[in-house]
């Protein structure tokens, strides 16, 4: 099946500090989404960016689907930013079946 | 619109019980998941139907079964529950054919003792 490759595992950033986090995945891909699962657990949709360049407030999100990577950049993080990241793929075909990365932590801090 | 809602949110079951964890949604969406989250772990897929009547095997299926009688409602089954099982379930729709996202539920905190 296909890999997904999270970097970093973990990240400590003090509050207002920018991030950059990055998805490796091993195939083509026609789904690719960004999740932010906070401290509760609840997993929230930050992007659904199978391509190109996505930006929603202090986040934005770029895959490069031929290289087989995306990005995804915090900027002037806050407390609130806490919690793992997930990068979440599926290839064509497949029913949209989401293989997930093992995460990357952040912790904000004061 | 709820979205994705699943209940129970919490749950202690004893080895060798059964239970059911319900999941329905309201966005009309063909596609249905189920997954599991262990501990520092991402997700791995348990089951999916692409519609009512049709549900297919995922990554980890042993010791679950799923049905899909109608477009809203995706139940997971767990017969003969195990220690193994403990685990955070997330049920997801979506709807692939309109290049859409998937949408998670908040998730069934499961403890078997």
């Amino acid at each position: 099946g296909i890999q997904v490759e999270q970097s970093p595992p973990d990240l400590i950033l003090q509050e207002g500090a920018n991030s950059t986090l990055r998805c490796n995945f091993s195939d083509s891909v026609n789904n690719l989404q960004w999740f932010h699962q906070n401290p509760w657990g609840q997993l929230i949709n930050l992007f659904y960016i199978p391509s190109g360049t996505k930006q929603n407030g202090r986040l934005s999100a770029t895959t490069v689907a031929t290289e087989r990577y995306s990005l995804l950049y915090i900027s002037s993080s806050q407390t609130t930013d806490s919690g793992v990241y997930f990068c979440a793929v599926a290839r064509s075909g497949t029913a949209s079946k989401l293989t997930f990365g093992t995460g990357t932590r952040l912790q904000v801090t004061l | 619109n709820a979205g994705v809602t699943q209940t129970p949110k919490f749950r202690i079951l004893k080895i060798g019980q059964s239970m059911t964890l319900q999941c329905t949604q309201d966005m009309n969406h063909n596609y249905m998941y189920w997954y599991r989250q262990d501990p520092g772990m991402g997700l791995k897929l348990i089951y999916y139907s692409v519609g009512a009547g049709i549900t297919d095997k995922g990554e980890v299926p042993n010791g679950y079964n799923v049905s899909r009688s109608t477009t809203e409602d995706f139940p997971l089954r767990l017969e003969l529950a195990a220690p193994s099982q403990t685990s955070v379930y997330f049920c997801a729709s979506g709807d692939p054919g309109q290049n859409t996202e998937a949408f998670f539920g908040q998730g069934t905190r499961l403890t078997v003792v």
